[in-house]
């Protein structure tokens, strides 16, 4: 089976960084998304970590340790805007289009 | 189409009555997923289609859910004798064949009176 955690909810200042942490143990891992959801809206891709290290991406950069079972989404120069919740999800076991598995999301509110 | 169209956006029904929920992949998504969300919980995977067959049903919470695909596009998720257990977001994703990144539909807001 797998188990996800990441905190319920955070908050953080206009202008500030943050970061969301996401730990997961699974029977198998191909890799880890991270997707943001606004309030009634669909959850849209962030980003995909396959490999050990840091990937950056404009003001949001997603880090994974395999070893360690731990990722986390850092967000840089906070806007009004990035309040949402942020989801993250494992892949695998197994190849191709294996379900993702979810986290329950960490809601990020961003206050002035 | 342009992206992944869900529909209806709201349904409200009352307790034992049944429901239908359509899904219209991304163009040339030859996978579709169906996914619930009750408020506070995350994800919760309910059963996966490749083409017109669904390789895994294993999230579905009891016999009376069901879902199918036609033409390896449009699915249907059905929701029998609905209880008040059953209302939440149900959201439609899909992918292309290999490929792990799902593209959402805005989903259909279900509640059960």
């Amino acid at each position: 089976g797998q188990n996800i955690d990441q905190p319920t909810e955070m908050t953080a200042t206009e202008g500030a960084i943050v970061q969301i942490n996401c730990t997961y143990q699974t029977s198998g891992f191909n890799g880890l998304f991270w997707y943001q959801q606004h309030a009634g809206e669909a959850p849209t891709f962030l980003s995909y970590n396959v490999l050990d290290g840091l990937e950056e991406k404009g003001r949001f950069s997603s880090f994974l340790s395999r070893s360690k079972g731990y990722s986390y989404l850092l967000l840089k120069e906070l806007q009004m805007k990035d309040s949402a919740s942020y989801l993250c999800a494992v892949s695998g076991p197994g190849s191709g289009n294996t379900p993702l598995v979810f986290g329950k999301g960490t809601r990020l509110s961003v206050i002035a | 189409g342009a992206g992944v169209s869900q529909s209806p956006s709201n349904k409200v029904t009352e307790k034992g009555k049944d429901v239908e929920l359509r899904c219209d992949p991304i163009s040339g998504h030859t996978a579709l997923y169906w996914y619930r969300q009750s408020l506070g919980q995350g994800l919760e995977f309910l059963i996966y289609f490749q083409g017109n067959s669904a390789p895994d049903k294993s999230g579905l919470p009891s016999d009376r859910f069901s879902a199918e695909r036609t033409g390896g596009s449009v699915s249907t998720l059905t929701i029998q004798r609905t209880q008040q257990e059953d209302s939440a977001v149900y959201l439609c994703a899909s992918s292309l064949t290999g490929d792990e990144k799902l593209f959402f539909g805005s989903g259909t807001q279900l509640s059960v009176l």
